[in-house]
């Protein structure tokens, strides 16, 4: 079973600033997703990036970009340019590949934006 | 695109009652789809999985006969919490596979308050 970990339960950033959030899982699979989805007050449930485990470079989305450590089954998410609306929940989630694999999500962090 | 629609987003419903949830796929066939149950402040846990024309495959602890699921078409399924107690109080949210993109997608969530 796949399992996935986040061991910052909240964190705090200033506007503008860049923050990193942490995650790291397990699996004895080779080929998989890994996602970073956020969650804002509203409790609607937004994908942030996603990862496809057998490419090497890392996945960007503008002010999002995330260091895949395969080997090291890590998977941290930076903020660069931190705006209000990054307040929110972030979970990461892992997927295995198939056409009907469930999400194993993180714990969460959350992410309070100051100004 | 790939949208879920989810309805209702809140109710309140009496001890004994049963209260039906639906989640539509709009632009998509969805022939998995997941329910999650979520509360406050903590990730989501997964309750069950359903493939459209077939049984639902329930988490371990899930009682099955308490959350019904129906997956009777490849854009509509439903989560019946039959004689709901006030300990069924919680965010209800489903997600679809949208095969196309290999990403998942979620409804906005439903808010049950058992009274």
């Amino acid at each position: 079973a796949q399992t996935v970990t986040q061991s910052q339960p909240e964190m705090s950033v200033q506007e503008a600033e860049t923050v990193t959030l942490s995650c790291t899982y397990d699996t004895s699979e080779n080929n998989y997703y890994l996602f970073w989805y956020k969650q804002p007050p509203s409790r609607q449930m937004i994908l942030v990036i996603r990862q496809e485990a057998y490419k090497q470079q890392n996945a960007t989305e503008n002010r999002f970009s995330v260091n895949f450590q395969k080997a090291a089954k890590s998977f941290s998410l930076k903020i660069s340019d931190s705006q209000l609306g990054d307040t929110a929940m972030y979970f990461c989630a892992f997927g295995r590949t198939g056409t009907a694999s469930k999400l194993t999500f993180g714990t969460g962090t959350r992410l309070q934006v100051t100004l | 695109g790939a949208v879920v629609s989810q309805h209702p987003s809140w109710v309140i419903c009496k001890s004994g009652t049963s209260v039906k949830i639906e989640c539509r796929s709009l632009d998509f066939q969805a022939t998995t789809m997941f329910w999650y149950r979520q509360f406050p402040k903590q990730s989501l846990m997964l309750m069950a999985t359903s493939n459209e024309g077939s049984k639902a495959t329930y988490e371990q602890g899930v009682e099955k006969d308490k959350f019904l699921i129906n997956h009777a078409s490849l854009t509509l399924s439903t989560l019946t919490v039959t004689s709901a107690h006030p300990e069924d109080s919680s965010f209800y949210i489903c997600s679809a596979i949208v095969q196309a993109l290999y990403g998942y997608t979620f409804g906005s969530g439903t808010r049950l308050t058992v009274v």
